[in-house]
């Protein structure tokens, strides 16, 4: 089976630095990926890791640790627009184009 | 390219009718997910289809969940009867047959189902 914690809640200011930490424990594992999701919306992809270390994109970054079973999305500058549902999900192995979904983080971005 | 499309955006139905949720892919795309999002449960995986056939329906939660697609171009989920518990968002995404293991998914704005 498939287990992915995330924290539920975050708070940050604008235009500081934060970190969503995410862990999982899989059977089989084929690439973590980061979606963001306004109130709302549809959720949208942000990153993937499938090799161990650090991807940037922009004000975004991903890092994976697949020994640790480990991950984080790193949002710098923050901006107002940035509070959302942050989700971590799961590629599996085995299961093609399956992926398994965290419950979420929920950043609230403060003036 | 219009993203994926997702018909009706909201419905309400009383508990015991019939519900069908449709949605159009992305042109082009191999695969179609059907998820359902509550706040206690996040987002679940229902059922995928790869080139119009029914991969992996281990998610449908119970007989009353059926799901079809009869061309690359369409996919309905139906709830038949749909009880108050299904209340929930329901996305659909497409992913494209892409090299290599990277294979985002691109979601569609969902259907917003409400059963009294």
């Amino acid at each position: 089976g498939q287990n992915i914690d995330q924290p539920t809640e975050m708070t940050a200011t604008e235009g500081a630095i934060v970190q969503i930490n995410c862990t999982y424990q899989t059977s089989g594992f084929n690439g973590l990926f980061w979606y963001q999701q306004h109130a709302g919306e549809a959720p949208t992809f942000l990153s993937y890791n499938v090799l161990d270390g650090l991807e940037e994109k922009g004000r975004f970054s991903s890092f994976l640790s697949r020994s640790k079973g480990y991950s984080y999305l790193l949002l710098k500058e923050l901006q107002m627009k940035d509070s959302a549902s942050y989700l971590c999900a799961v590629g599996i192995s085995g299961s093609a184009r399956q992926l398994t979904f965290g419950s979420g983080t929920q950043l609230t971005v403060l003036p | 390219d219009a993203g994926v499309i997702q018909s009706p955006r909201h419905e309400v139905t009383e508990m015991g009718q019939e519900v069908t949720l449709r949605c159009k892919p992305i042109s082009g795309h191999d695969y179609l997910f059907w998820y359902r999002q509550t706040m206690m449960r996040g987002l679940e995986l229902l059922i995928y289809f790869n080139n119009n056939v029914p991969i992996d329906d281990s998610g449908m939660p119970e007989d009353r969940f059926s799901a079809k697609m009869p061309n690359a171009s369409f996919s309905t989920l139906k709830i038949q009867p749909s009880e108050p518990r299904d209340s929930a968002v329901y996305f659909c995404a497409s992913s494209p047959l892409a090299g290599g293991q990277f294979y985002e998914q691109y979601f569609g704005p969902g259907t917003r189902l409400t059963v009294t």
